[in-house]
């Protein structure tokens, strides 16, 4: 069975310091790897998805995840974060081949300190 | 451009109460649509999602029912509600091509 294993609740950390958000995966198949952010009273936004190709994966706001298949991780990072960035961020993965089905892990709150 | 609408934003209903949450889409067709549900420190769970008018697929056994009784209008339903049914809900639906998810904004149920 697929799971998604987000190792931190919480991260907090000071404005324009570097983060890593880590993400774990376990599954039998070969599956489409996903980085989610919720803002404080928003909905769901997809910061940047891994398919295929390359391993080191750009998406918005300037993070960026590398997917290592031997570690079966997905951690997501920044080098410099915002207070914009205070958000709670979600790691999805989607067994291949599937019509949809999102697995989410428990989300890590990142608390952005002046 | 397509949009997802989702209401009401929050909600406080007595237990007992029937639940209904609107979800509809605008701007596609034929969409696969879903609803998850995040309960407190708990990451998000697939409720129910469906690949067309009328086909609902459940995840997990549970108080809760969907419909879909449109194309792009998904809706999730209980006649009685509970105290474990508190939580944020979310609509969602997917491009079948593409495979990626647009979310709505969510509901904020709580259940007193």
């Amino acid at each position: 069975a697929q799971s998604v294993t987000q190792l931190d609740s919480q991260v907090p950390v000071f404005e324009e310091a570097p983060v890593e958000l880590r993400c774990n995966y376990s599954s039998s198949v070969s599956v489409y790897l996903f980085w989610y952010v919720q803002y404080p009273n928003q909905g769901l936004q997809l910061l940047l998805k891994y398919l295929s190709g390359s391993t080191l994966v750009k998406g918005i706001n300037g993070f960026e995840a590398e997917f290592n298949k031997s570690q079966t991780s997905f951690h997501l990072r920044k080098p410099s974060v915002h207070i914009s960035d205070t958000a709670e961020y979600f790691c999805a993965v989607r067994p291949g081949g599937s019509q949809g089905n999102l697995i989410f892990g428990k989300g890590t709150k990142l608390s952005v300190k002046p | 451009s397509q949009t997802i609408h989702q209401w009401p934003a929050t909600l406080v209903q007595p237990v007992g109460s029937p639940l209904s949450l609107e979800c509809t889409v605008e701007g596609t067709s034929n969409p696969n649509l879903y609803w998850y549900r995040q309960a407190a420190g708990r990451g998000l769970q697939l409720l129910f999602y469906s690949v067309g008018i009328g086909q609902i697929s459940s995840e997990v056994p549970q108080n809760l029912s969907a419909s879909r009784p449109q194309d792009r209008q998904f809706i999730l339903s209980s006649k009685k509600l509970l105290l474990s049914d508190s939580g944020f809900y979310l609509c969602a639906w997917s491009n079948v091509k593409t495979r990626r998810a647009f979310f709505g904004q969510g509901t904020r149920l709580t259940v007193v």
